[in-house]
């Protein structure tokens, strides 16, 4: 089924770990984005790519980083997760003038 | 850079009442407006969404309007039951296709 996928759906980890999060999408969709949002909270974006080898920081890059090296696949990364980085992390996807569809998300949790 | 205000934070309503969330966007560009609802614990799931050239799109018991000179859209639910208690947000981005800018998001609870 042609759908946005995450993994992990759920992550505890130390401070200082590097993680990275995945994100594919089977859509064919050529933007791809990252939110951060607390249960039910703002979504804030992070990071967002319009196409291969094409990415840009969102208002919180929190440290992050992403990388868009296949239009299926955007994986965010953490270098050295801090527990303020303890949050629901969402991917989206689609195609221009459309609507997003989001992943089942991420939710982290930095000990 | 777009600007998307939302309100009210927090709606309460009897089943079978009408409810409405607005939002107002700053930027005279965006064409493009959707609404998400979020159930606890889920993705955002698109309900419903409009573009600049329409005032108006209904989908059963959903509608939204559109006011470009005024720069504010709404969100209307009738007959409202439990089930459409949720977080809703509003988004506005520019046809081109650049970044959804979202509403702070509004917690719809209905009571039966």
């Amino acid at each position: 089924e042609a759908d946005i996928y995450q993994t992990p759906r759920y992550l505890v980890i130390g401070t200082g770990k590097k993680i990275t999060l995945e994100c594919s999408q089977t859509m064919g969709h050529d933007k791809m984005y990252w939110y951060q949002q607390d249960p039910g909270m703002e979504l804030h974006l992070i990071h967002y790519s319009y196409g291969v080898n094409s990415t840009e920081k969102g208002d919180l890059s929190s440290e992050s980083t992403v990388s868009r090296i296949r239009t299926e696949h955007f994986p965010l990364t953490l270098e050295s997760a801090r527990p303020s980085h303890t949050s629901q992390y969402l991917c989206a996807s689609h195609r221009t003038g459309y609507g997003y569809t989001f992943g089942s998300g991420t939710r982290l949790t930095v000990v | 850079g777009e600007n998307v205000e939302q309100h009210p934070s927090t709606l309460s309503v009897q089943e079978g009442d009408s409810a409405v969330i607005k939002c107002t966007y700053s930027d005279s560009a965006s064409n493009y407006f959707p609404w998400y609802k979020q159930e606890l614990g889920k993705r955002p799931q698109l309900i419903i969404d409009i573009r600049s050239n329409v005032g108006e799109k209904k989908d059963q018991r959903i509608a939204v309007t559109l006011n470009k000179t005024a720069k504010h859209f709404s969100l209307h639910i009738t007959e409202t039951q439990p089930e459409d208690s949720a977080v809703y947000f509003c988004a506005a981005a520019n046809q081109a296709g650049t970044a959804l800018i979202f509403g702070k998001g509004t917690t719809l609870s209905v009571s039966s």
